[in-house]
Parts: structure tokens; sequence; C-alpha cells
């Protein structure tokens, strides 16, 4: 089946450290893959996307490299800030529809 | 623009209750979609709707049923309520839905259900 295996958290850093984290999925056909980020009490927002192999997608100094020889998705920053701390969800989707198939989470935590 | 508008927020239910979230779309989107989200399973997908048509369906129990209306607005219902329905239901939207193709969702704020 599909599915999205993202590392375990927290991931605790300090201000401006450097961020990695990892996101690798299995899919039948050729899928799309996302960074959705999640503040406290609020919904889903897209950060990034990549729509096929080797697409970089970026914002807000986030990047992620769609990787097919890996199969993975890794979500990096150069510099996080407090205001980063969320937690990070790597998703696919097939095309079906409008289907999404989330990994389990990654909550950050950004000290001064 | 306003986003995805979901009521109500909060939500109290015993068990073997049923109960009926809300969910308003952006302006122009005819894609609506929903998701449990729990601690223990993660986000899952619930079911999609398109032009009042369910399209897309996630391995939940029949409990577990949705509609949408001719302005797109959806609603999902749960009926007989179990404690393991505890969860935040997000609903998201998109513009065109299109098979084959990838449209943009976004999200709303979620329904925070609790099942005691």
């Amino acid at each position: 089946g599909n599915s999205v295996t993202q590392m375990e958290g927290p991931v605790t850093l300090s201000e401006e450290a450097f961020l990695t984290i990892n996101c690798t999925y299995t899919a039948t056909g050729y899928p799309s893959l996302f960074w959705y980020v999640q503040y406290p009490g609020e919904g889903l927002q897209l950060l990034l996307k990549a729509t096929k192999a080797d697409d970089k997608g970026s914002n807000k100094g986030f990047e992620a490299t769609y990787r097919k020889e890996t199969t993975s998705f890794h979500l990096e920053k150069g510099s996080v800030q407090v205001s980063d701390s969320a937690v990070y969800f790597c998703a696919l989707s097939l095309r079906s529809f409008q289907k999404l198939v989330f990994g389990t989470g990654t909550r950050l935590l950004v000290s001064p | 623009k306003a986003g995805v508008t979901q009521t109500p927020r909060y939500l109290i239910k015993t068990r073997g209750q049923q109960v009926t979230l809300s969910c308003s779309p952006i302006s122009g989107h005819r894609s609506v979609s929903w998701y449990q989200q729990t601690p223990g399973q993660g986000l899952q997908f619930l079911f999609e709707y398109f032009s009042e048509t369910q399209r897309n369906k996630g391995n939940f129990p029949g409990r577990f049923s949705g509609r949408q209306f001719s302005n797109s607005r959806s609603e999902m219902n749960v009926s007989t309520l179990e404690l393991g329905d505890s969860a935040l239901y997000l609903c998201a939207s998109s513009l065109e839905g299109l098979a084959d193709s990838y449209n943009e969702q976004f999200f709303g704020p979620g329904t925070r259900l609790t099942v005691l």
C-alpha cells in the first residue's frame, strides 16, 4: 500500500540551528509529495510541495527535494526560529482525486 | 477571501449519540475532503465529495457518513458514537478536484470532538 514514514519527534533545537526532518515514502505510481505544518490549535497549512522527481519545493526558508531513487522528501531549513515550533507532516497524493496519505508527524520545538 | 470554516469548533457527546459536523469551503471550491486526526492513528482520510457526489472513501465503518450540498458545503455524520471517535476532524477544500491532477487542499481549523 501507499505510506509515509517520518522520523520520530520531538526534535528540539536552539534558535538558528539547522533543521532536517526525514521523510520516506512507499507508493504505487508517481506521487506528488507535500509538507504540511500544524500550529497549536490550528488546522494544516501547506508548507511546500513537489510534483515530480528532482523537483525542489521551497517556502519560508524551508526546502525539500523529491528523490525518487531513495523515495525520500526530507525537510530542511538552514536557521530555525522560535516561531517555527509546530508539528510537521509529510504527505503524498497519488492524484486519486484529493486523498492525502500522511506520515505520523514530527513535533519541532525551538528554544531561544 | 475567507478560508475554510468548520462548525462547531468543539463538541462533547456521550457514547451512543450521533453528531453532525459542518464544513464551508472556500468560495468557488467544489471539492471537500474530511480527515480524522487522533494521537494514535494520526491523520486518516475519511471521504471526499465533489459536486454532491462521494468520489473517494477511506477505511472507516459505515457509522461515518457525509454529504455535500449544491453550494459545496459539506456535513459529516457519526452515528452511535464510541469513545474511540474522539478526535480532531479536519475538512479541506480544493478548487476543482479533477481526477489525475492535484489541486492544493486548504484545511479548516477542525472540530474537536470528545466522546464521554
